[in-house]
């Protein structure tokens, strides 16, 4: 089964609008993260999430708001969608300074 | 600032060949580097991993060099094949960091069979 899990795998919307992509892991893992691929494939971490805490919050708008309702998940909402949004966006989580395990990714695209 | 790796680069090699993918890191306080592989539709997958007391640690066909004087980090693939075809990142760490794991620009791997 998969380890880390993220929905939805394509996420197509218009400017403006407000969406979320959810993701679980069942590894048992304490932090999980969110991280932004670009379209040159450039992987950039937003938001870092140890036992439901903030740990890492990078220079990301703020219509950008991370949830984490219990450790083994974390949501991203994001508000007034925009072009710049368009990109993959990957969940990923560890357990303390162990190598990350991402989820599949979901590709989101802003018309 | 923060940062690691090149531009995205493009290593095109021959089946069974050997291949060699480099990779530059900037903050001299870094003491953990993993190498990640991303295949097309997939998250970034864990290969090989070295600590800063380290030069050289070997997997399964791949080897991971550390040159801490030059801040430099290569991966080596021996006997390529074509599923070892994907994008590579090379990725530092630091506790200094708060252990945000920061990733390079990547290296495409083509393999020609």
């Amino acid at each position: 089964d998969t380890a880390v899990s993220q929905t939805p795998k394509y996420l197509v919307t218009q400017m403006g609008n407000d969406k979320s992509i959810k993701c679980e892991q069942n590894l048992g893992h304490d932090t999980m993260y969110w991280y932004k691929q670009d379209s040159k494939k450039f992987l950039k971490i937003m938001f870092s999430y140890n036992n439901k805490e903030l740990i890492i919050n990078e220079t990301v708008p703020n219509r950008f708001s991370p949830k984490s309702p219990d450790k083994a998940h974390l949501n991203l909402h994001i508000n007034s969608l925009e072009l710049g949004d368009s990109a993959v966006y990957f969940c990923a989580s560890s357990q303390g300074e162990s190598p990350l395990h991402f989820g599949n990714g979901t590709r989101l695209t802003v018309t | 600032g923060e940062s690691v790796g090149l531009h995205l680069p493009t290593l095109s090699v021959q089946e069974g060949d050997n291949s060699i993918i480099n990779c530059a890191y900037s903050n001299s306080a870094s003491d953990y580097f993993i190498w990640y592989k991303q295949e097309s539709g997939k998250g970034p997958q864990f290969i090989i991993d070295i600590r800063s007391n380290m030069d050289k640690r070997q997997g399964q066909r791949v080897t991971v060099l550390l040159n801490k004087t030059v801040k430099h980090l290569s991966l080596q693939i021996a006997a390529t094949q074509p599923g070892d075809s994907a994008v590579y990142f090379c990725a530092e760490n630091a506790r200094v960091l708060g252990f945000k794991t920061i990733f390079g620009a990547g290296t495409r791997l083509f393999v020609k069979a």
